[in-house]
């Protein structure tokens, strides 16, 4: 049972412009919510993070945007350049349990040029 | 400040064979997670280690255990491999039970023949 999806397997943008990306989740239960980059041969690196008590975080060109009501999370990235061609994954915690993520299936974005 | 680091990079095993995974995390980090990515999956919770005892598990069977040792590095067994283990294994470490940052190490890519 996947309790983090991100729905869109890929997604293509022009460099300088928007990228978001989606992801929805299904476990209330969940209290804090992260986004990470993962290139090939590298594990996934740490992007943005945000807990369930706020609806936006941002940092850089980088924010993540909360929809509790919907379960729902976004990351834009504006504006967009080619090294940020990655595989993004989103990830959720829950508040009881383990201190372990749960990931969604990741979104490739591909910027270009 | 070293990184996680993981080792071997690459392995590959027939059905019914053991195998171990080694991860050492990063300095000052006393909690390390181990995840298994699917091909085409988001990483999936095995296990988690914090000061040498096991601090929650995942959805997996009996035959993956695994160890950490004084320094904090640790270690994944598979036994009696299947088919399906096959997949990127992901280790990553982090401060402290709370702590949702996890570091993520590059991974070692099993294949099970």
């Amino acid at each position: 049972d996947q309790q983090v999806k991100q729905n869109s397997p890929s997604l293509s943008v022009q460099e300088g412009r928007i990228s978001i990306l989606n992801c929805d989740y299904t476990n209330s239960m969940f209290d804090y919510f992260l986004w990470y980059k993962k290139y090939p041969a590298e594990g996934p690196t740490f992007l943005i993070s945000i807990s369930s008590i706020k609806d936006k975080n941002e940092d850089g060109r980088f924010t993540v945007f909360l929809n509790k009501s919907a379960k729902h999370l976004s990351l834009h990235i504006v504006p967009s350049q080619p090294g940020d061609s990655a595989v993004y994954f989103c990830a959720a915690r829950a508040v009881t349990g383990a201190n372990n993520l749960f990931f969604g299936t990741g979104t490739r974005l591909t910027v270009i040029p | 400040e070293t990184g996680v680091t993981q080792s071997p990079t690459h392995l590959i095993k027939t059905r019914g064979q053991q195998v171990t995974l080694r991860c050492s995390s990063q300095s000052g980090h006393n909690t390390v997670s181990w995840y298994q990515q699917a091909l085409g999956q988001g990483p999936q919770f095995i296990f988690q280690y914090y000061r040498e005892e096991e601090n929650g598990r995942g959805n997996f069977p009996p035959r993956f255990s695994g160890l950490q040792f004084p320094n904090y590095s640790s270690e994944l067994n598979v036994n009696a491999l299947e088919l399906d283990d096959s997949a990127l294994y992901l280790c990553a470490s982090s401060t402290g039970q709370g702590n949702n940052e996890q570091f993520f190490g590059p991974g070692t890519r099993l294949t099970v023949l």
